[in-house]
């Protein structure tokens, strides 16, 4: 099975901290994807990587950036944290080809305080 | 620009009822992807509808999608307490090859 590990389950920050969020994906994927998830709203792309040291914007990249310096490992960082960046962080990745269907993490609740 | 909409947002519903969620997008795509995420959790693919016409089932669950009409349905039969969890769908955006989110549909299944 695929597993996508996200490093934290829950995290608690204070506003203007720097937050690293890890996520590691062990069926050799292409695709790796940051999400955010806010009740109502569904997901929303962040940033995503379609290889190793590439990255794209998603439909919400203010405020984060993200590192993919090995093709297993993406990392979401929020520079400065504000109390607007309180969410559920979903990390997900996919195949190059094929479905094209998403495998996700089991999610980081942020708390910015 | 793809956009999908899923109705109804919430839905509370009695134990052995059938109920049908629906999922219309905007613009052309011809894949659908349907998940299931239970309270705290994380996502958990369900179904993969990757031409029109087609049709999915797993125990109580059946997908189904019309990319003319560009509607995809989540058909439940019978329901049961385990089936409690919000659903969504994606629908696939060619040009950008991403995936464009529902709100999601909050299901409630009361014994």
């Amino acid at each position: 099975d695929v597993k996508v590990t996200q490093s934290s389950r829950y995290l608690v920050k204070r506003t203007g901290e720097k937050v690293f969020l890890e996520c590691v994906q062990d069926m050799d994927h292409e695709n790796m994807f940051w999400y955010r998830q806010d009740p109502g709203l569904g997901l929303r792309l962040i940033y995503f990587s379609y290889d190793v040291k590439m990255k794209e914007k998603g439909d919400i990249p203010e405020g984060y950036s993200v590192s993919r310096e090995k093709k297993e490992r993406f990392s979401l960082i929020l520079e400065s944290a504000s109390t607007n960046q309180t969410s559920m962080y979903l990390c997900a990745s996919r195949t190059g080809t094929g479905s094209q269907k998403l495998f996700f993490g089991s999610g980081t609740q942020l708390s910015v305080l | 620009e793809l956009k999908v909409e899923q109705n109804p947002l919430f839905l509370s519903m009695q134990e052995g009822k059938n109920y049908t969620i629906y999922c219309n997008y905007s613009t052309t795509s011809d894949r659908l992807y349907w998940y299931r995420q239970d309270p705290g959790k994380s996502l958990e693919s369900l179904f993969v509808l990757l031409s029109n016409g087609a049709v999915k089932q797993e125990g109580r669950l059946m997908a189904s999608l019309d990319t003319k009409a560009r509607l995809s349905t989540l058909h439940i039969t019978a329901a049961v307490h385990d089936l409690s969890a919000t659903y969504f769908c994606a629908a696939y955006m060619d040009s950008n090859y991403q995936l464009i989110w529902g709100a999601g549909t909050k299901l409630i299944i009361k014994p």
